[in-house]
């Protein structure tokens, strides 16, 4: 069973509405990530937060807002989202860079999202 | 720059048949550290190895092991004795320390164990 929990399971949302994907992790990991994921595709790197600070963002447009309220919880909000962006948005934890060396990342089960 | 390469798009095999999944990658950075994700139909990546560049000993787990070859950038998974449930998205991956926390993943490998 994984460790990292997200929800939504499924959401279809329409492109005016707002809506939140929360992500949790209870394995004391440091690091979190968001990633989106297309049919056939690996997934592809959105944000990163190291000790509940953003350190990474890959660019995203801001109808994606992430947060990291705690160290154990992520969240990704969605805001006038357009239908490209339907995929699967999957949430990691590892225990970062300080754990001497690469930790691997756990990925949760991800949300699959549609935008109609 | 890093990239990971894995050739196979597509592999099927009949159930109990040997498969190994081809992983090449490219660094010019000595410290790294690859990985192999499996994603069932379900959605969920499962993290299956990590190695470090200064570990090329292979790996056994049950019915999985990995070759790890700096010679030849790569680092392969076999599955011995598939199974109808070892049927996924198999991805390799790398990254590279001190830089940042990015893992840079293949493209992967499709497997379809048929019964």
């Amino acid at each position: 069973d994984t460790e990292v929990t997200q929800t939504p399971k499924h959401l279809v949302m329409g492109m005016t509405n707002k809506k939140s994907l929360k992500c949790e992790q209870h394995m004391g990991h440091r690091a979190m990530y968001w990633y989106k994921q297309k049919a056939k595709k690996p997934p592809e790197l959105m944000f990163v937060y190291s000790y509940e600070k953003l350190s990474i963002n890959e660019s995203v447009p801001s109808r994606f807002s992430p947060e990291c309220p705690n160290s154990s919880l992520l969240n990704l909000h969605l805001h006038a989202l357009q239908p490209e962006d339907s995929a699967l948005y999957l949430c990691a934890s590892s225990q970062g860079r300080l754990a001497g060396g690469q930790s691997a990342q756990y990925f949760g089960p991800g949300t699959r999202l549609l935008v109609l | 720059a890093q990239k990971v390469t894995q050739a196979q798009t597509e592999i099927s095999v009949v159930e109990k048949e040997d498969v190994t999944l081809d992983c090449v990658y490219e660094t010019r950075d000595t410290t790294y550290y690859l990985f192999w994700y499996k994603q069932p139909p379900s959605g969920e990546l499962v993290f299956l190895i990590r190695r470090n560049s200064f570990d090329e000993q292979n790996e056994i787990s049950g019915r999985y092991s990995w070759n790890f070859q700096k010679s030849t950038s790569s680092f392969n998974f076999t599955i011995t004795a598939s199974q109808v449930v070892d049927s996924a998205v198999y991805f390799c991956a790398l990254s590279i320390p001190n830089r940042d926390d990015k893992i840079i993943f293949g493209k992967g490998t499709r497997l379809h164990i048929l019964p």
